[in-house]
């Protein structure tokens, strides 16, 4: 069925370190890719989305691209600061339902 | 951008009482909203969803005469928790899209935890 898998976490990097951040999918025809944030005490925010194969989501710094033939979307920070410190999931989104299929979240802790 | 609402964001409860979560879109009307529920270091796993108007889609595995949806306006989904017991203890968040806005585009409210006793 269905999936999305990204690595686990936590993830702890030092303030300006590169991050990468590894998602890949399984899902029927061509789905739109999204990662969503969760910063501490908030609801989960759209971060950045790709709609279609080669398609570069990009956002605050963030970006990530989709590739169809290794079905992953890895989300990437050239430098990351201590207010990036979240939970981040990848999700696909499932044709005209609306449905979204999450991954199980990453905690990102950056310190200063 | 969008927003959405719920409330209450921590509720208690005793074992066997029943609990109900609102889930409002304060700026825009929302025919679909998705009711998931978090448990702790884990994904969010798609319950139901909520049609205005109609009877909610569950997803496979949800009880739905345990997790009662009604969406009966455009702007209100309610979730009601039936006679909780302690495994019902987690966090649930819904979502809502926008019209127009594009499939899997959703906006989430901050979510709800229950804690049964």
């Amino acid at each position: 069925g269905d999936s999305v898998t990204q690595m686990e976490g936590p993830v702890t990097l030092s303030e300006e370190a590169f991050l990468t951040i590894n998602c890949t999918y399984t899902a029927t025809g061509y789905p739109s890719l999204f990662w969503y944030v969760q910063y501490p005490g908030e609801g989960l925010q759209l971060l950045l989305k790709a709609t279609k194969a080669d398609d570069k989501g990009s956002n605050k710094g963030f970006e990530a691209t989709y590739r169809k033939e290794t079905t992953s979307f890895h989300l990437e920070k050239g430098s990351v600061q201590v207010s990036d410190s979240a939970v981040y999931f990848c999700a696909h989104g499932s044709g005209n339902t609306g449905k979204l299929i999450f991954g199980q979240g990453t905690t990102l802790q950056v310190k200063p | 951008g969008a927003v959405v609402s719920q409330h209450p964001s921590r509720v208690i409860c005793k074992s066997g009482t029943s609990v109900k979560i609102e889930c409002r879109s304060l700026d825009f009307q929302a025919t679909t909203m998705f009711w998931y529920r978090q448990f702790p270091k884990q994904s969010l796993m798609l319950m139901a969803t909520s049609n205005e108007g109609s009877k909610a889609t569950y997803e496979q595995g949800v009880e739905k005469d345990k997790f009662l949806i009604n969406h009966a306006s455009l702007t209100l989904s309610t979730l009601t928790v039936t006679s909780a017991h302690p495994e019902d203890s987690s966090f649930y968040i819904c979502s809502a899209r926008p019209p127009g806005v594009h499939t899997g585009e959703l906006f989430f409210g901050e979510g709800s935890r229950l804690t049964v006793l």
